[in-house]
């Protein structure tokens, strides 16, 4: 099955602590994806990549930092710099930055305890 | 902030009727996107029209663009409770790299 998957789907975290988040796509996508989602709005998007070890912020990328070190891997890793991370976390890909079909992930829960 | 704003925030209709929803945005657009997301899971993209189609149909979607009046609507005809959900805009800026999301609209669906 050609997919994009995300782990874990529930995730709890103490305060102070960092956390990875994972997304794996077999689509063969050149571009990635990171969005934040909170209850009852939209996606605002955290970071995103355009080709394997490229990568940019988007528009709310303080407290987060991502890797693009493999074309089917794009981990998300929430710092404890990040004051409210409490939220849906979404991975998409696309097949390239000028064709904008987003293919998504099942999404990451994660929970700040 | 956000570029496209979908209303109304939510509808509640009966199964069989037609649901209707609309999407207003700023800026000149590349594209205009409709997404459905089931509670608690990820996005499905639904239809995708360019800056310069007026309308497209994909099974019982039916989505019109007015780049003059910068809105688009999506009409999903005879609902069934399957299509309970909140559905997307997203509107792509030229170049297309950038795809921002609206608030979305939560529609339910009675059998």
């Amino acid at each position: 099955d050609g997919g994009i998957t995300q782990s874990p789907k529930y995730l709890f975290r103490k305060e102070g602590q960092n956390v990875t988040l994972s997304c794996e796509q077999n689509l063969n996508h050149d571009a990635m994806y990171w969005y934040r989602q909170d209850p009852g709005q939209g996606l605002r998007l955290i970071y995103y990549s355009q080709i394997v070890n490229d990568f940019q912020k988007g528009d709310i990328a303080e407290g987060y930092s991502v890797s693009r070190e493999k074309k089917e891997s794009f981990p998300l890793t929430v710092t404890s710099a990040q004051k409210n991370p409490t939220a849906f976390y979404l991975c998409a890909s696309s097949r390239d930055h000028s064709y904008n079909e987003q293919f998504f992930g099942p999404g990451t829960r994660l929970t700040v305890l | 902030s956000q570029q496209g704003e979908e209303d109304p925030q939510a509808l509640s209709i009966q199964e069989g009727e037609n649901a209707t929803m609309n999407c207003s945005y700023k800026t000149s657009i590349n594209n205009l996107q409709w997404y459905r997301q089931n509670s608690g899971r990820g996005l499905v993209h639904l239809i995708l029209i360019r800056s310069n189609e007026r309308e497209k149909h994909s099974g019982r979607l039916r989505v019109t663009l007015d780049t003059s009046k910068k809105s688009s609507s999506l009409l999903i005809t005879a609902s069934r409770a399957a299509d309970t959900a909140s559905y997307f805009c997203a509107t792509a800026n030229t170049g297309g790299f950038k795809t921002i999301f609206g608030a979305g609209t939560r529609l339910f669906v009675k059998a």
